[in-house]
């Protein structure tokens, strides 16, 4: 069965403050990995790691996937409160439909 | 943002009726799915679909049918409700295989 655990379920920081957010993962025939951010509704798509070593950006958030390692991190750097969110990560099986499997996700709340 | 429209938004009802969801799509995008989200489980398929009258089980599926006769909505029918039930449902899109799932703001459910 697949498996994603995140790291750590919950974490308050303080605005400007470097974040570092786990995830490691079981999964037969591995395609991709995912990161979304859920504030009150919908998740919505940060990015997807195929490759293992390439750095995504995207303003001060940043992910990486190390595939020897089954993990991937999710940087932000100089948060902010609307940084305040839950972050999910998720890995995509091969073969057949988007068979995705998401892990509980990691609480983040940005304080002034 | 993906053009997606799940309703009702939120619905209160009792053990034993049936309940339909609804999930609209403005994207013409091939695939559909349903989620559920509880605390402590993250994101679980339910069904998803791959067409027009395509449709499969995912993980979560028992309680629950499906049916798309437009590529525009996915429908989730629970025939019995009961209150194990009881979540937020999350319809998600996506336009081919190697494309991210995008999620409607979800339904909030509960069952009496």
């Amino acid at each position: 069965e697949d498996k994603v655990v995140q790291s750590p379920l919950s974490l308050v920081v303080h605005e400007g403050d470097t974040v570092t957010l786990n995830c490691s993962y079981e999964v037969t025939n591995f395609r991709s990995l995912l990161w979304y951010k859920q504030e009150k509704k919908a998740p919505t798509f940060l990015f997807m790691l195929t490759s293992s070593g390439i750095e995504k950006k995207s303003g001060r958030l940043s992910s990486i996937l190390d595939k020897k390692e089954l993990s991937s991190i999710l940087n932000i750097t100089a948060t902010q409160t609307g940084d305040s969110a839950i972050y999910l990560c998720a890995v995509w099986r091969d073969g057949g439909y988007q068979k995705v499997t998401f892990g509980t996700g990691t609480k983040l709340q940005v304080i002034p | 943002d993906a053009g997606i429209t799940q309703s009702p938004r939120h619905k209160v009802t009792e053990t034993g009726t049936p309940v339909t969801l609804r999930c609209h799509q403005t994207e013409n995008h091939r695939y559909m799915y349903w989620y559920r989200q509880d605390p402590g489980h993250g994101l679980r398929l339910i069904h998803y679909s791959y067409g027009v009258k395509d449709t499969d089980k995912g993980e979560v599926s028992d309680g629950y049918s499906v049916s798309r006769s437009k590529t525009e909505d996915f429908l989730l029918t629970l025939e019995s409700a009961t209150s194990s039930q009881t979540s937020v449902y999350f319809c998600a899109i996506s336009g081919g295989s190697n494309q991210p799932q995008h999620f409607g703001d979800g339904t909030r459910l509960s069952i009496l």
